[in-house]
């Protein structure tokens, strides 16, 4: 696609459930992140994925987060057993880092995020 | 000690003049340094890059970076009412984790 595509755009859950979010990258994009970022805060890096492979998830917060991208492309971050404390917007980026002959100008494109509401 | 520190303002200029927006990080290793705008409710957009010390100009945006002071600067010329937005400064180490490191942000307000 033309840019990155988050779904849902909002979405409102009580705690306690299980919510799934997804991500559309850049065509071609080989680089996928995921950040959370609550209002007034900066985005907080939660995981990367280069291809299929998570290649740093050191900033899941606990082991209800999971990541999956199992084609290279298309990822969905999980989160299990939802808290009041999840609400944020979950910002999904991806980049041309690790593409063969493109240097890692450090630019992320990010998609317009999931408004995560855990009541 | 955050990784990536910002005031988080509001710094309010009038129309016009020069915004000074400041970042300053702890990760010496740190080697390129990123300034992106984020508009209420929107994602960040990329406006500027910087790899090496001095001042790199584009438009009327300069960023200027000191590493041996781990310090990054955006200044703002002739400010306009649509530069009002918040200014998030992130860094990344270009070896192990190839994340950016968000500030929290500092919110510009151009008084028109």
């Amino acid at each position: 696609g033309a840019g990155v595509s988050q779904t849902p755009s909002n979405k409102v859950t009580e705690k306690g459930k299980y919510v799934e979010l997804r991500c559309d990258p850049i065509s071609g994009h080989t680089a996928l992140y995921w950040y959370r970022q609550s209002l007034g805060q900066g985005p907080e890096f939660l995981i990367y994925f280069q291809g299929t492979g998570a290649a740093d998830d050191s900033g899941l917060p606990n082991d209800r987060f999971f990541a999956v991208r199992p084609e290279g492309s298309v990822s969905t971050l999980k989160i299990q057993r939802t808290e009041r404390g999840d609400s944020a917007v979950y910002l999904c980026a991806s980049s041309s880092w690790g593409l063969a002959g493109v240097p890692n100008t450090g630019e992320l494109f990010f998609g317009e995020g999931s408004r995560l509401t855990v009541l | 000690q955050k990784e990536v520190e910002q005031n988080s303002g509001p710094l309010s200029v009038p129309e016009g003049a020069i915004a000074s927006l400041n970042c300053t990080y702890s990760d010496r290793v740190s080697q390129s340094f990123f300034w992106y705008r984020q508009y209420s409710g929107k994602s960040p957009e990329l406006i500027m890059s910087i790899y090496s010390n001095g001042d790199k100009e584009d438009g009327r945006f300069t960023a200027q970076l000191n590493k041996a002071s781990q310090y990054v600067s955006l200044l703002i010329r002739d400010s306009q009412p649509s530069d009002s937005a918040t200014y998030l400064c992130a860094v990344n180490r270009n070896t192990g984790r190839r994340a950016l490191t968000f500030g929290s942000g500092t919110r510009l307000q151009v008084q028109p």
